[in-house]
């Protein structure tokens, strides 16, 4: 079963504009990643935010972390053609011991039009 | 340094074969574990592997099975192939403590 879940599950936008992509998760995790994957090739690490943190920042990305709320929030500012591709929230869950397991959403589908 | 590499890149099957897809991490990454990407179920993990042991078990049929070696390279099986086993197959490696896991480029999966 699906540990995140992704909103929207696809996102249009034009060149320039800033894409907000959301994800919602059900139990307490040990961090929240969020990987980029294009086109059926594997995917890309872009972001990590651990559950004592609720702001991250890498470049153009910004990541929040809301524990109370099971929610997290990718933001891509100042969007390229070259950011179209899905977006994967995954959540790092503690599966027994000192074992963690990584969990994905079923991802939104960006789209960036020139 | 090298990323995550996986063989073959892509496969055909007949039902009813079997499969082994290989998965060398990056250098110096004990963990490895493997996801099957399909259109309708998403990205469902498969196993994890640490120093040669399964640390972790994804909800998978015995038909699954994985191994890890002592050079942390990684091989999992799958065997009597059935049609929806089609699919991309990802592994990925990670170093130990709280760190993004890095992918290799899939193996596509056709059985037939």
């Amino acid at each position: 079963s699906q540990q995140g879940e992704e909103d929207p599950q696809a996102l249009s936008i034009q060149e320039g504009e800033n894409a907000t992509m959301n994800c919602s998760y059900k139990t307490s995790i040990n961090n929240l990643q969020w990987y980029r994957q294009n086109s059926g090739r594997g995917l890309v690490h872009l972001i990590l935010i651990r559950s004592n943190e609720r702001e991250k920042h890498s470049g153009r990305l910004r990541v929040t972390l809301d524990t109370s709320k099971k929610s997290s929030s990718l933001l891509i500012t100042a969007s390229r053609a070259a950011d179209t591709a899905s977006y994967f929230c995954a959540t790092e869950i503690r599966s027994g011991g000192s074992n963690y397991k990584l969990t994905f959403g079923k991802g939104t589908l960006l789209t960036v039009n020139p | 340094k090298a990323g995550v590499t996986q063989t073959p890149r892509y496969l055909i099957k007949t039902r009813g074969q079997q499969v082994t897809l290989s998965c060398s991490p990056i250098s110096g990454h004990r963990s490895v574990s493997w996801y099957q990407q399909t259109p309708g179920q998403g990205l469902q993990f498969l196993f994890e592997y640490f120093s040669e042991t399964q640390r972790n078990k994804g909800n998978f049929p015995g038909r699954f099975s994985g191994r890890q070696f002592s050079n942390s390279r990684s091989e999992m099986n799958v065997s009597t192939l059935e049609l929806g086993d089609s699919a991309l197959y990802l592994c990925a490696s990670r170093r130990q403590g709280s760190y993004g896991y890095t992918f290799g480029s899939g193996t596509r999966l056709t059985v037939v």
